[in-house]
């Protein structure tokens, strides 16, 4: 069983839906959450950043995570075309593996106008 | 304007050949990272650095090598040892402390 699970999809959505991305995993030890956007041929880029339970918002996008659970989510409200990205959930442990991110293989999305 | 530079941004390699990926960053970051991304596999993590003149393996480094002579340089070498060599290859760096990786924009590199 891989430490991180992530459904690749593909996922596609009419323009305006809201979109609901989710990560599992099974390693307790996993302290801080990220989720990151990429677009074809370039380099992910970092969107939402937590270490704690809970919700952390930041314009169209909801970051949710619940340790209890290990359960991680990331909603994009009013989804644009130009969302259509594949997103990668990542997350790390501290201690002496601080800074070593595990990452699901990434979700493909296609917002469609 | 700060970022992380790779290059070159497509790289073919003969068999037989090392050929060796640049990473440069400007951020004044103390980590970087090497990362592999094959279709539907996410990122695996190759060979990491914390701080200068030191690096640690990641979990596919057969194959591969680095060095970490400058804070702003981690280059990566594909030898000839590492059979299946085709993919993204990603650099990464971040600060110290509780700080997200940020990621430069990849090389891919392809058998001729």
């Amino acid at each position: 069983q891989k430490e991180v699970e992530q459904d690749p999809g593909p996922l596609s959505v009419p323009e305006g839906a809201i979109v609901s991305l989710n990560c599992t995993y099974s390693n307790s030890a996993f302290q801080y959450f990220m989720w990151y956007r990429q677009y074809s041929r370039k380099g992910p880029e970092l969107l939402m950043y937590t270490y704690s339970s809970g919700n952390k918002e930041d314009g169209r996008f909801t970051a949710q995570v619940d340790k209890s659970s290990k359960y991680i989510s990331l909603f994009i409200r009013d989804s644009q075309p130009s969302d259509s990205a594949t997103y990668l959930c990542a997350m790390g442990a501290g201690g002496t593996s601080y800074g070593k991110l595990t990452f699901g293989q990434g979700t493909i999305l296609t917002v469609h106008p | 304007d700060g970022g992380i530079t790779q290059s070159p941004k497509y790289l073919f390699r003969k068999e037989g050949q090392n050929v060796t990926l640049s990473c440069e960053q400007n951020l004044n970051h103390d980590a970087m990272y090497w990362y592999r991304q094959d279709p539907g596999q996410g990122l695996r993590l190759i060979y990491y650095s914390q701080i200068v003149n030191d690096f640690q393996k990641g979990d596919i480094a057969e194959g591969y090598s680095v060095s970490r002579e400058k804070k702003e340089s981690f280059p990566l070498t594909v030898t000839s040892a590492q059979k299946n060599p085709t993919a993204f290859y990603l650099c990464a760096s971040r600060r110290t402390g509780a700080q997200p990786q940020h990621f430069g924009d990849g090389t891919r590199l392809s058998i001729l």
